[in-house]
């Protein structure tokens, strides 16, 4: 079985510290994901990364940043952690060139709090 | 850009009974994947279905089976003798078939809820 884990089911942090969420996948995926995810509004993806020390902004990557030095650990990093950051986020990985199926794993996401 | 539009918040159906969640999705190209995902209460998000575009057929996957109607863009999941654990959210995502990475578009997601 394919085995997504995430540092921390939940955490609180206060505005302006810095943030690690710690994302590591044991089926040598080359695709990593970080989303996070809203009430109303879905998965959204912050940043993907296709390859060690190779990353993508995805669609909302303002206030965040990625480090991928080996191949299954993809953190999501808040330089300067914000109140509008708090969220569930959820890492996922899959394997390219894929089989047809092209599916995510998903790690059991962590809940962050920025007070 | 790609958009996936889930229309239906929250929906909720009787045990043993059949429901149908919607999703219609917008886009350009004639390639591509859709897929519904499951994520139960606290627990991790999976794959239900998958869909390619070049099939006609609709996929199924024992309880679970799609009506996809490519020219209508729309991509719904029906699930049939629901149970209990079916109860999640649901969301349906879409994957362009070009580009080198795998990257997913999500809907908003429905709440299913199942009543005993």
């Amino acid at each position: 079985d394919v085995k997504v884990t995430q540092s921390s089911r939940y955490l609180v942090k206060r505005t302006g510290e810095k943030v690690f969420l710690e994302c590591v996948q044991d089926m040598d995926h080359e695709n990593m994901f970080w989303y996070r995810q809203d009430p109303g509004l879905g998965l959204r993806l912050i940043y993907f990364s296709y390859d060690v020390k190779m990353k993508e902004k995805g669609d909302i990557p303002e206030g965040y940043s990625v480090s991928r030095e080996k191949k299954e650990r993809f953190s999501l990093i808040l330089e300067s952690a914000s109140t509008n950051q708090t969220s569930m986020y959820l890492c996922a990985s899959s394997i390219y060139p894929g089989p047809i199926s092209y599916e995510q794993y998903f790690g059991p996401g962590t809940r962050l709090t920025v007070t | 850009a790609q958009t996936v539009t889930q229309s239906q918040p929250e929906m909720s159906v009787q045990e043993a009974e059949t429901v149908t969640l919607s999703c219609t999705y917008d886009t350009s190209e004639s390639d591509y994947y859709l897929f519904w995902y499951k994520q139960p209460p606290s627990r991790q998000m999976i794959l239900v279905i998958r869909q390619e575009a070049y099939k006609q057929q609709n996929a199924t996957e024992n309880r679970f089976s799609v009506n996809f109607q490519k020219a209508a863009k729309s991509f719904s999941l029906k699930i049939s003798d629901s149970q209990l654990g079916d109860a999640a959210m649901y969301f349906c995502a879409y994957r362009s078939a070009t580009g080198a990475t795998n990257k997913l578009i999500f809907g908003t997601g429905t709440l299913l809820a199942v009543q005993p």
